[in-house]
C-alpha cells in the first residue's frame, strides 16, 4: 500500500535560518503530493501542492519539488520566522477507482526561537 | 466563503457510548471525508463520500458509520466506545474528491473517551 516516510522531529531552529524538511514516499501509481501545516489548536492548512513528476509548489516562502526518481518531496524555507511553527505533514493521494484518500506522513514539529 | 466548520468542538463520554460529529463542507463541495488524528500521528483515512455514496473506506471497525445528507453535509457515528476511540476528528471536504483535488479541514472534534 502507499506510504509516507517523513523526518523525525521536533526540529527545533533560529530564526531566519534555512529549513529542510525531508519526506519520502512509497505508491503504485502517480500520486499527487501535499504539505499540509497544522498550528498549535488549529486544524489542517493545505500548504502546497505537487501533482505530477518535476513540479515544484510554492507558498509563503515554502517550497517542495515532485522529484519522481527519488520518490521524495522535500520542504524548503529560505529563512524561517517564529510564525512558522508548527506540525508539518507530508501527505500524498493516489486514484483508487474512486477512493481518493490522503496518506499522511507522522508528522514534524517545528519550533521556531527568536 | 465560510470554510469547513465541524460540531461540536469538544465531546467527552465514556466507555461504551456512541457519538455522532457534524460536519459542513465549503459550499459547493460535493465530497466529504472523515479523519481521525490521534495525538502525536498523522490523520488516518476513515470514510470518504461523494454525492450522498460511500466512495471509500479506511481499516477502522463496523463500530464507525457515515452518511452524507442532500445538502452534502456529513456525520459520522462512533458506536461502543473504546478509550482508543479518544483523538481529533477532521473533517475535510473537496470539489469532487479527485486525486489532484485539494482537500480543506475543518478545525476538528476532540473526542475524549473515559
Amino acid at each position: 500500500g502507499n506510504s509516507v516516510t517523513q523526518m523525525e522531529g521536533p526540529v527545533t531552529l533560529s530564526e531566519e535560518a534555512f529549513l529542510t524538511i525531508n519526506c519520502t514516499y512509497t505508491a503504485t501509481g502517480y500520486p499527487s503530493l501535499f504539505w499540509y501545516v497544522q498550528y498549535p489548536g488549529e486544524g489542517l492548512q493545505l500548504l502546497l501542492k505537487a501533482t505530477k513528476a518535476d513540479d515544484k509548489g510554492s507558498n509563503k516562502g515554502f517550497e517542495a519539488t515532485y522529484r519522481k526518481e527519488t520518490t521524495s518531496f522535500h520542504l524548503e524555507k529560505g529563512s524561517v520566522q517564529v510564525s512558522d511553527s508548527a506540525v508539518y505533514f507530508c501527505a500524498l493521494i493516489e486514484s483508487n477507482f474512486g477512493n481518493e484518500k490522503l496518506t499522511f506522513g507522522t508528522g514534524t514539529r517545528l519550533t521556531i526561537i527568536p | 466563503d465560510a470554510g469547513v466548520t465541524q460540531s461540536p468542538t469538544h465531546l467527552i463520554k465514556t466507555r461504551g457510548q456512541q457519538v455522532t460529529l457534524r460536519c459542513s463542507p465549503i459550499s459547493g463541495h460535493k465530497s466529504v471525508s472523515w479523519y481521525q488524528q490521534v495525538l502525536g500521528q498523522g490523520p488516518q483515512f476513515i470514510f470518504q463520500y461523494y454525492e450522498k455514496e460511500e466512495r471509500g473506506r479506511g481499516n477502522f471497525p463496523d463500530r464507525f458509520s457515515a452518511r452524507q445528507f442532500p445538502n452534502y453535509s456529513s456525520e459520522l457515528n462512533v458506536n461502543a466506545l473504546l478509550l482508543g476511540d479518544s483523538a481529533l476528528y477532521l473533517c475535510a471536504s473537496s470539489l469532487d474528491g479527485g486525486a489532484g483535488d485539494t482537500q480543506y479541514f475543518g478545525p476538528g472534534t476532540r473526542l475524549t473517551v473515559l
